[in-house]
């Protein structure tokens, strides 16, 4: 079955910079890429997701490129404010079936 | 966009007793729901995938005559946690999908915290 890697599992950055998380998958035939920000407590919340047929997507401060080749993702964030500290998990599924998450990032900005 | 609500939102419980946890689509019908549970600082973890008016399918390792479920209609799945001990704490999520229609996005609920003591 599907197995999805995570790094790193803390990340702390200064406000303005920006952040970077990454994800491997194992099953190639995998075709969608979510990401969800969960804070303490509360359901995941989708900020951007990607599909297999599309290279980079991107929304505002948020960003996700995929390489399918080498099976791997990765979640951008510019210009990081207070507001981003979270624990951001990825995922991948087929089709958007049963969704296999990633182990987590915890973020936090200082200001 | 879609809501999907879970009730209760958090419940305490003596070992040995049994508990049902809600979760419904609020202004769609969910072809699919699914449940997952996420114990403190872990990721969540898939439970099982369940269809309406059919049997549920149970990820590896998830014991399906202690972990309930029944999805009864298009907007309401139901886990039943039975016989619950100390180490079934932990944090129920459901999330509903509208299959091909609304593009597979899985929408969560707003989790379920159980506490068995």
């Amino acid at each position: 079955g599907e197995n999805v890697e995570q790094h790193p599992s803390t990340l702390s950055v200064q406000e303005g910079d920006s952040a970077v998380i990454k994800c491997t998958y194992s099953d190639s035939a995998s075709n969608y890429f979510p990401w969800y920000k969960q804070e303490l407590g509360k359901r995941p919340q989708l900020i951007i997701d990607i599909r297999s047929n599309v290279g980079e997507k991107k929304d505002q401060r948020i960003a996700v490129t995929l390489n399918k080749t080498a099976k791997h993702f990765s979640l951008h964030i510019t210009e990081t404010q207070p507001e981003d500290s979270a624990v951001y998990f990825c995922a991948a599924s087929l089709n958007t079936d049963k969704l296999i998450f990633g182990t987590g990032t915890r973020l936090q900005v200082f200001p | 966009g879609a809501v999907v609500s879970q009730h209760p939102s958090w419940v305490i419980c003596k070992s040995g007793t049994s508990v049902k946890i809600e979760c419904r689509s609020l202004d769609f019908q969910a072809t699919t729901m699914f449940w997952y549970r996420q114990f403190p600082k872990q990721s969540l973890m898939l439970m099982a995938t369940s269809n309406e008016g059919s049997k549920a399918t149970y990820e590896q390792g998830v014991e399906k005559d202690k972990f309930l479920i029944n999805h009864a209609s298009l907007t309401l799945s139901t886990l039943t946690v039975t016989s619950a001990h100390p180490e079934d704490s932990s944090f129920y999520i459901c999330s509903a999908t509208q299959g091909l229609a609304g593009g597979n996005e899985q929408f969560f609920g707003p989790g379920t915290r159980l506490t068995v003591l």
